[in-house]
């Protein structure tokens, strides 16, 4: 049964960046069926797509967050990873990864990360 | 850009009865509306896909419907089990997730 689980530092500072990891248990990234995604559920519970990776070659980034977002497939190690800089409050939320149909829909999904964005 | 318009944003019912959350999307998106469970505490659940098609493992009390602009999500008996919050996602563009819809029991 596939098992996707986040870390990474629950507290980021203001311009700084904030950096995740998704491990993957019981699959294997290297599966040409399917992409990795991120996304974040803000303090209001909206859920904000923030990104995809289909085998490190083709990334897919919402618009609004585009211009400071990374993300990145680690295969030997079976994880893949989210980059965001620089970052402010707003991008305090719960971060969750997750195996993705193409960016049609997320399943399963990680059990989610708090991030704090505080100086 | 795409809006999704979830509704309600909370709902209240007994056990045993039918529920029914709406989706609606600012533009023609075909079938490409897909519903999440939340649990409290926990990671969105993917319960339908394609507007109608119940994902494996998924009890047969949910259901989907709709395509183009309107779309339902209907839980024919309502469990204990099910108290939530419902999201819907759209992907005719990229991913977009309605507000959600909080189910309490009466």
């Amino acid at each position: 049964q596939l098992q996707l689980q986040e870390s990474g530092p629950g507290l980021v500072k203001p311009s700084e960046t904030l950096s995740l990891t998704c491990t993957v248990s019981g699959g294997s990234l290297r599966s040409r069926h399917y992409y990795w995604g991120w996304i974040r559920q803000l303090p209001g519970k909206r859920l904000e797509w923030i990104g995809s990776i289909f085998h490190s070659e083709n990334t897919y980034y919402n618009p609004p967050l585009k211009s400071r977002v990374t993300i990145s497939l680690d295969t030997s190690k079976n994880q893949f990873s989210l980059k965001l800089s620089p970052v402010t409050a707003a991008d305090t939320a719960v971060y969750y990864c997750a195996r993705g149909v193409g960016i049609k829909w997320f399943d399963p999904w990680g059990q989610g990360t708090l991030v704090t964005v505080s100086s | 850009d795409i809006q999704m318009t979830q509704s309600p944003s909370s709902l209240s019912a007994s056990v045993g009865d039918r529920v029914t959350i709406t989706c609606q999307a600012s533009q023609d998106i075909g079938k490409y509306l897909n519903w999440y469970q939340q649990k409290p505490g926990k990671a969105p659940k993917l319960l339908i896909y394609d507007s109608s098609n119940l994902q494996t493992g998924v009890p047969s009390r949910f259901s989907g419907s709709g395509s183009g602009t309107d779309f339902t999500f209907t839980i024919s008996s309502l469990q204990p089990e099910d108290i939530a919050t419902y999201y819907c996602q759209q992907y005719d563009n990229l991913p977009l997730f309605g507000g959600g819809t909080k189910v309490e029991i009466k």
